[in-house]
């Protein structure tokens, strides 16, 4: 079955600290690629997204990824982060090849920014 | 900036009891979609709708659940006999295309007694 793999489940840095939330999935097939991060007490949003073209893919926020297709990896980053980024951050595939529309989510990274 | 809504943000019920859960999508949006997430899990779908008619469903949306269109705004979830471990977080999405950015409604926290 198709999967998506985050593999830190909690992340706790200082403000200024640099990050990367790791993300794989497992389907071979063409996709599109999302990251949504949901802050304490508000709905998911979108932060950034990969379709095609540079995999190297700037969001909101200061946030950006890449994609890495020979390592079914998409790997989100930021250099240096904020205590307002303190959030649950969700990788999230949809494949591209196949009338199948619904979005796979991995299980969240649940991200504490110390001030 | 248009967005999902979605009514109403907790509902308590005894199990057993129906609950209908309403979402109102973006306006120009075809594509309806409702996910769940019980506490400390992930977020998971449930069901598709396009054209109105069900696209896609997962193995948990199972006879207790329907979705419908009523109407040119809403797309409500009913779950018609609820049962405890159907407590959870039920996300609203829509989008434009079947491919594309999901917008995610703020969601509606179903409690289950």
């Amino acid at each position: 079955a198709q999967s998506v793999s985050q593999h830190n489940h909690h992340v706790i840095l200082s403000e200024a600290a640099s990050l990367e939330l790791g993300c794989n999935y497992s389907y071979g097939g063409t996709v599109n690629l999302f990251w949504y991060v949901q802050y304490p007490g508000q709905h998911l949003q979108l932060l950034l997204k990969y379709f095609s073209g540079d995999p190297l893919v700037k969001g909101i926020k200061g946030f950006e990824a890449e994609f890495i297709k020979s390592k079914f990896s998409f790997n989100l980053r930021k250099p240096s982060v904020q205590w307002s980024d303190t959030a649950e951050y969700f990788c999230a595939v949809i494949h591209k090849t196949r009338r199948d529309d619904k979005i796979i989510f991995g299980k969240g990274t649940r991200l504490h920014i110390l001030p | 900036e248009p967005e999902v809504t979605q009514t109403p943000s907790h509902q308590v019920t005894q199990m057993g009891q129906e609950v209908i859960l309403r979402c109102v999508p973006i306006s120009n949006h075809l594509y309806f979609y409702w996910y769940r997430q019980i506490l400390g899990q992930k977020v998971e779908f449930l069901v598709s709708f396009y054209n109105n008619e069900i696209s896609e469903k997962s193995e948990i949306f199972d006879d207790q659940f329907s979705v419908e269109r009523p109407d040119g705004s809403n797309f409500t979830l009913k779950i018609r006999s609820t049962k405890l471990e159907d407590s959870a977080m039920y996300f609203c999405a829509s989008s434009g295309n079947w491919r594309d950015e999901q917008f995610f409604g703020p969601g509606t926290r179903l409690t289950v007694l």
